[in-house]
């Protein structure tokens, strides 16, 4: 049961313009979500995240947004840039465990 | 270097037999995590170590998976009597607090 989908497995976009990401999420307990980026031969890094008392994150060209009664959010990139090509995860948490739930990725392509 | 550290990069090992995958942590992160990722799916969390006491081991699948941490330092998973279904690659992360902040490059477990 997959708790946490990136529906989409790639994403191309051209550079300057917005990248958008999406990530769904099943389970309702979820209050805290993050979007971490992976470069090849390299393990994620945490970018930014969210906790469900809010709808919107904003860090420099970094923007999530999240709609609780959807169960959705995205992370936005403007403007995207080559050094934005990566593997983007989203993952949740729900309530006070340490436990992340992560979805498949999405590899975003910036194109010069 | 200043990230985290894992090692062996990859490990070959015959079903039954037991391994040990270690991780170094950025110096001065007092929490760490350790994951695993099998072939199409989603980071699996397994266990949290805050210092070298583990309050959270829910993610453990079985009771051959153990993992310790040497003071705020080094962790070693070690995997006893090692099934196929254990081929993963295995992420250890690294942070000050929550959430796992950075990753290493992980450890890609093949049992034969």
């Amino acid at each position: 049961d997959q708790q946490v989908k990136q529906n989409s497995p790639s994403l191309s976009v051209q550079e300057g313009r917005i990248s958008i990401l999406n990530c769904d999420y099943t389970n309702s307990m979820f209050d805290y979500f993050l979007w971490y980026k992976k470069y090849p031969a390299e393990g994620p890094t945490f970018l930014i995240s969210i906790s469900s008392i809010k709808d919107k994150n904003e860090d420099g060209r970094f923007t999530v947004f999240l709609n609780k009664s959807a169960k959705h959010l995205s992370l936005h990139i403007v403007p995207s840039q080559p050094g934005d090509s990566a593997v983007y995860f989203c993952a949740s948490r729900g309530g006070s465990n340490y436990k992340l739930t992560f979805g498949k990725g999405t590899l975003l392509t910036v194109n010069p | 270097g200043a990230g985290v550290s894992q090692s062996p990069s990859n490990k070959v090992t015959e079903k039954g037999k037991d391994v040990e995958l270690r991780c170094d942590p950025i110096s001065g992160h007092t929490a760490l995590y350790w994951y695993r990722q099998r072939l199409g799916q989603g980071l699996e969390f397994l266990i949290y170590f805050q210092g070298n006491s583990a309050p959270d081991k829910s993610g453990l699948p079985s009771d051959r998976f153990s993992a310790e941490r040497t003071g705020e330092s080094v962790s070693t998973l070690t995997i006893q009597r090692t099934q196929q279904e254990d081929s993963a690659v295995y992420l250890c992360a690294s942070s000050a607090s929550y959430p796992p902040a950075f990753f290493g490059q992980g450890t890609r477990l093949t049992v034969v």
